[in-house]
């Protein structure tokens, strides 16, 4: 069985900040690994992914992740917050090939103060 | 390139009650799933569609259904509706098949139970 668990359910950084937003998961099978975000009064939209390869991911919006097997991690990270990253985020973790049934986490609200 | 439409955006139903969500996917994208967020549980996978067929459902009762057109829209339905089934209803579509590819999310109908 797969699960993902996301550490803080709300965390508060200064604008300029470094940002941490941290997911571990539980994988019996190679996992492919989301971070998605949620804005307002919308649906998500993928910030990155890990399905092969490289274990360092850049996404958009400045953000990036790290797979780290050997700690079950992918940590969610960004060197300087801005206002407009207020949001929440949320990491999930599939089987990969042949299916969106995807597991996410309880999320990340993240707040950004001035 | 519109993106993920689902309608209605909110509705107000009474317990016993039935529902029908509908979701036109991104021209061109023949995978859909859909989700179930609700504060307490997070999100959920319903089930999702490619091609008009079912490729997986969650664990969810009976009561939730749905299916794919032959132009790859979908739609779900609840029936005798449960206040727990109160909650925000994401449909996603994909270009790709292979479950590594980007979900689109919709912006959601927003489902209050009485």
């Amino acid at each position: 069985a797969q699960s993902v668990t996301q550490l803080g359910s709300h965390v508060s950084v200064s604008e300029g900040a470094l940002v941490l937003l941290r997911c571990n998961y539980s994988s019996s099978v190679p996992p492919y690994l989301f971070w998605y975000v949620q804005y307002p009064n919308q649906g998500l939209q993928l910030l990155l992914k890990y399905t092969t390869g490289a274990t360092l991911v850049k996404g958009i919006n400045g953000f990036e992740a790290e797979f780290k097997k050997s700690e079950t991690s992918f940590h969610l990270t960004k060197p300087s917050a801005h206002m407009s990253d207020a949001a929440e985020y949320f990491c999930a973790v599939s089987r990969g090939s042949g299916t969106y049934k995807y597991i996410f986490g309880t999320g990340t609200r993240l707040k950004v103060l001035a | 390139k519109a993106g993920v439409t689902q309608t209605p955006r909110y509705l107000i139903k009474t317990r016993g009650q039935q529902v029908t969500l509908s979701c036109s996917p991104i021209s061109g994208h023949r995978s859909v799933s859909w989700y179930q967020q609700t504060p307490g549980q997070g999100l959920q996978f319903l089930f999702e569609y490619f091609s008009e067929t079912q490729r997986n459902k969650g664990n969810f009762p009976g009561r939730f259904s749905g299916r794919q057109f032959s132009n790859s829209r979908s739609e779900m339905n609840v029936s005798t509706l449960e206040l727990g089934d109160s909650a925000l209803y994401l449909c996603a579509s994909s270009s790709s098949t292979g479950g590594t590819g980007e979900l689109f999310f919709g912006e959601g109908s927003r489902l209050t139970v009485l």
